[in-house]
């Protein structure tokens, strides 16, 4: 069974970077079928992605935090992170880590997150 | 960038109730649309992808429909787990996503 499991410091400083860690157990993130991701909620707000990362350590970011992020793949330990720098109160939310996986049913594959971490809240505050 | 907008932001349904869900993309993207519940406090649940099929131990009284630029979400006879909030999402522009702002199902 599949678990994704945030871990990082609840708290962070502004103007500093932000770093999180999902950590995955029940499938290896060697695996050559699935990107692994990271989305925020801010309280109260929607969903927005950050970014993606493969096996292979390559990387996709949202063009409007591109400049900030950092993904990285640790396939010994079968997690990924996420740093996020130069961070502000606008930062503050829930990061999740969901695992991207795809399906045949559409040419190209269609994509999706189908498994979700429980979400760690960041609060950026002095 | 891809846009994406629901209608309506919030609804109060009552328990057997038909409940419809509207998404709508700034452009095409094809059937490259899934959706989401969220429970509060909860992460987001998978369940429709490619605008149309069900996601695995998902009920059927979730359905999708669309293409294009237009997407719905039916929920055929409301159940009381069902109350949460839904987002729609693209994936056209994989590897580049976004998400819908949510609608929100309460309890009339």
């Amino acid at each position: 069974h599949l678990q994704l499991q945030e871990s990082g410091p609840g708290l962070v400083k502004p103007s500093e970077t932000l770093s999180l860690t999902c950590t995955v157990s029940g499938d290896s993130i060697r695996s050559t079928t699935y990107y692994w991701g990271w989305i925020r909620q801010p309280p109260g707000k929607g969903l927005e992605w950050i970014g993606s990362v493969y096996s292979t350590g390559k990387t996709h970011s949202s063009p409007s935090l591109k400049s900030r992020v950092t993904i990285s793949v640790d396939t010994s330990n079968n997690r990924f992170s996420l740093s996020l720098s130069s961070v502000t109160a606008a930062d503050t939310a829930v990061y999740f880590c969901a695992r991207l996986s795809r399906s045949l049913v559409l040419v190209p594959a269609a994509t999706f997150f189908d498994y979700w971490g429980q979400g760690a809240l960041v609060t950026v505050s002095s | 960038d891809i846009q994406m907008t629901q209608s309506p932001s919030s609804l109060s349904a009552s328990v057997g109730d038909r409940v419809t869900i509207t998404c709508r993309a700034s452009q095409s993207i094809s059937s490259y649309l899934n959706w989401y519940q969220q429970k509060s406090g909860k992460a987001p649940k998978l369940l429709i992808y490619g605008a149309s099929s069900l996601q695995s131990g998902v009920p059927s009284r979730f359905s999708g429909s669309g293409s294009g630029t237009d997407f719905t979400l039916t929920i055929t006879s409301l159940q009381p787990e069902d109350f949460a909030t839904y987002f729609c999402q693209q994936s056209y522009s994989t590897p580049l996503f976004t998400f819908g702002p949510g609608t929100k199902v309460d309890i009339k």
